[in-house]
């Protein structure tokens, strides 16, 4: 089956220490997106790749970046974390036919819970 | 600048139909959706309806969608336990498509 996929499912790791998560799709979507959603709150958006153009939000820190090696692959690399950055990361991806025009529907991944020691 | 609000919790009972109600504020929005999402888990959509519709059916879902109201609804009917979830209503960006995300509804579901 065509999907959005994520590993690991959970993530934990240390104040300050470089992590990275991973997102994979068989779905051949040209946008890739990555979210962050804390505990009760709505999923934000932290930045989206369209094909190979990057695409940050304004208000998405400078600690976390992202890379997008190919079509399908997206990872998310969060240089120095802190205790606030402990939340579910959220990847999905959509058709979209230009920059500048809605895409068709977004589909997500389960999911990447991360907790920061 | 955009915003899409819900109201936060809803219990209900089993075999009951449960509303759950958004409000949105940008009027050039193309879609709507309803995702949801249970304890742990990432967002699946569950619907859709685009701005030029007013309803759309889908099984035990109704869509409802006041555009002059900018309110949006979704009902389940006989809803039962396993729909205990959280629900997110979600407006489309239209440029570039960045869905804008409620804060979601809490459904509780009582045996």
């Amino acid at each position: 089956d065509a999907m959005v996929i994520q590993n690991p499912r959970y993530q934990v790791t240390q104040f300050g220490k470089p992590v990275t998560l991973s997102c994979s799709q068989t779905l051949n979507h040209n946008v890739m997106y990555w979210y962050q959603q804390k505990s009760s709150q709505a999923p934000k958006l932290l930045f989206h790749y369209y094909d190979k153009d990057f695409n940050n939000e304004a208000d998405t820190p400078d600690n976390f970046q992202s890379r997008r090696p190919n079509t399908s692959f997206c990872f998310l690399d969060i240089r120095s974390p802190g205790l606030g950055d402990a939340a579910m990361y959220l990847c999905a991806t959509s058709n979209q036919p230009s920059p500048d025009r809605a895409g068709e529907t977004q589909y997500f991944g389960p999911g990447t819970r991360l907790l920061v020691l | 600048g955009e915003d899409v609000e819900q109201s936060l919790f809803l219990s209900v009972r089993e075999g009951d139909s449960s509303v759950i109600n958004c409000t949105y504020t940008d009027s050039s929005s193309t879609y709507l959706y309803w995702y949801k999402q249970e304890p742990g888990a990432g967002l699946q959509l569950l619907t859709y309806i685009f701005s030029n519709m007013d309803m759309k059916q889908d099984q035990r879902l109704t869509v409802l969608l006041n555009k002059k109201d900018k309110h949006l609804s979704l009902r389940i009917a006989d809803t039962q336990t396993g729909d205990s979830a959280i629900y997110f209503c979600a407006e489309k960006d239209n440029q570039g498509g960045k869905l804008i995300f409620g804060q979601g509804t809490e459904l509780s579901v009582k045996p």
